[in-house]
């Protein structure tokens, strides 16, 4: 099991486009949560995808918007980019059923965004 | 709201010295506390949770909802333990969202 993956590794972008960034769960995972980590900062919670739904939101704003696959895998899109939105995008996979069990998160190697 | 505080961003020990990490929390309700870890060129990763009472890698942390603390500690550091570390909350119940601190970076030293 190769563990939580992400695509692409490093992505450069111009100010006002769009991204999609991608995620795969570790095998046996049915949930998916987003996260931005800004340079020297801890990771920023960005949503959390449970059967194709958007669970749980955290503080962005609406250009950030997601999807999850029937196989579970994860898409971030981020509309309209900023400078602002450069970071490293964590996703993180876990088992949906219960508190006791979702807490414990794999995180894939994140995908470096950089916006110029 | 919920609120992690990670008071110290470097932490430089010798090795076999004790090595404390703080962690303090904000949350009205019952919180679900972890660690996760961050080795160099390594992915985040889980080093252990409140609920478990476990002591991984020789690291124990107590709640103490008092003081609204979550400290990290181990008597012996080692230069392996050397990383990133971040302590993490979670509201429970059907609060999903995982608040991090911002990070204590740790180098034990030989």
């Amino acid at each position: 099991d190769a563990g939580v993956t992400q695509s692409p590794t490093h992505l450069i972008k111009t100010r006002g486009q769009q991204v999609t960034l991608r995620c795969s769960p570790k095998s046996g995972h049915d949930t998916v949560s987003w996260y931005q980590q800004a340079l020297g900062q801890g990771p920023q919670f960005i949503f959390q995808y449970y059967e194709e739904e958007e669970r749980q939101r955290g503080n962005f704003p609406d250009r950030f918007s997601g999807h999850q696959f029937p196989n579970y895998s994860s898409e971030l899109n981020v509309n309209a980019l900023l400078l602002g939105d450069s970071a490293l995008y964590l996703c993180a996979s876990s088992s949906g059923g219960g508190t006791a069990s979702w807490g414990e998160q794999y995180f894939g190697p994140g995908t470096r965004l950089t916006v110029t | 709201a919920q609120r992690v505080t990670q008071p110290e961003k470097l932490l430089s020990v010798f090795k076999g010295a004790p090595v404390e990490l703080k962690c303090n929390y904000s949350y009205s309700g019952s919180p679900e506390l972890f660690w996760y870890v961050q080795y160099s060129r390594q992915r985040l990763q889980l080093l252990l949770r409140h609920i478990s009472r476990e002591s991984i890698k020789g690291f124990t942390a107590d709640l103490n909802k008092g003081e609204t603390s979550f400290h990290l500690k181990k008597p012996f550091a080692q230069e392996e333990d050397s990383a990133m570390y971040y302590c993490a909350l979670s509201g429970g119940g059907s609060n999903y969202k995982l608040t991090f601190g911002k990070g204590t970076l740790l180098t034990v030293n030989p």
